[in-house]
């Protein structure tokens, strides 16, 4: 894969305002997305996911909006706390098992 | 229940040394999964298994091998380790095929001087 870069794009939130962050997917055929949250030094941690004949999906204060015309998925975090700080990255799945990573987005959030 | 078990935690490697690196978990999952994760870049999928004693090449397999010959563990292999294999491993496992949600375990930060 190509790198995209040294520096994760950043979105920084104050306490209990929402979070909305950002995903471009490459694969017009993909059929499954899922949200991961990675906090520093940990492992990446399923948030929620969503299938590719769904447009949204709710979970626990988080939201996947998913716009096939333009490529696009979306998590919006209600009530953004000091705990959400961490990397988000989306993931799209294609032939059945087939994976591919976004970089991720550092959100931090500010008491 | 531990869930996704990594050992080593670190290592120091020197280039040309081998080393192998073990994934275990004790959710019965049919699926495991072995990724590198670089500054910057999204996981990269290095090789894979669906079930016990069989694997398949991910997006990045070159200069790793792997076994699963039980079906909790799923070691992966360095022959001849080189500086562009430092990295952060994560081992990664799912129930079944079709079951996309994966359980990571904590990674393994290996450094190739």
């Amino acid at each position: 894969g190509e790198s995209v870069g040294l520096h994760l794009p950043t979105l920084s939130v104050q306490e209990g305002d929402n979070s909305i962050i950002n995903c471009a997917y490459s694969n017009s055929a993909s059929d499954y997305f899922i949200w991961y949250k990675q906090e520093s030094g940990k492992g990446p941690q399923f948030i929620i996911d969503i299938r590719s004949n769904m447009d949204k999906r709710q979970g626990q204060r988080v939201t996947v909006l998913l716009n096939k015309t333009v490529k696009h998925l979306s998590l919006q975090i209600a009530a953004t706390q000091p705990g959400d700080s961490a990397v988000y990255f989306c993931a799209e799945v294609y032939n059945n098992n087939d994976m591919r990573f976004g970089a991720g987005t550092r959100l931090t959030v500010k008491p | 229940n531990a869930g996704v078990t990594q050992t080593p935690k670190f290592r120091v490697l020197k280039t040309g040394q081998s080393m192998t690196l073990l994934c275990a978990q004790d959710m019965n999952h049919e699926y495991m999964y072995w990724y590198r994760q670089d500054p910057g870049m999204g996981l990269r999928l290095i090789h894979y298994s669906v079930g016990e004693g069989t694997t398949a090449k991910g997006e990045v397999p070159d200069g790793y091998n792997v076994s699963r010959l039980k079906k909790q563990n799923f070691l992966l292999g360095l022959e001849s380790a080189a500086p562009s294999q430092t990295s952060v491993y994560f081992c990664a496992s799912s129930l079944q095929f079709g079951s996309y949600e994966q359980y990571f375990g904590p990674g393994t930060r290996l450094t190739v001087t």
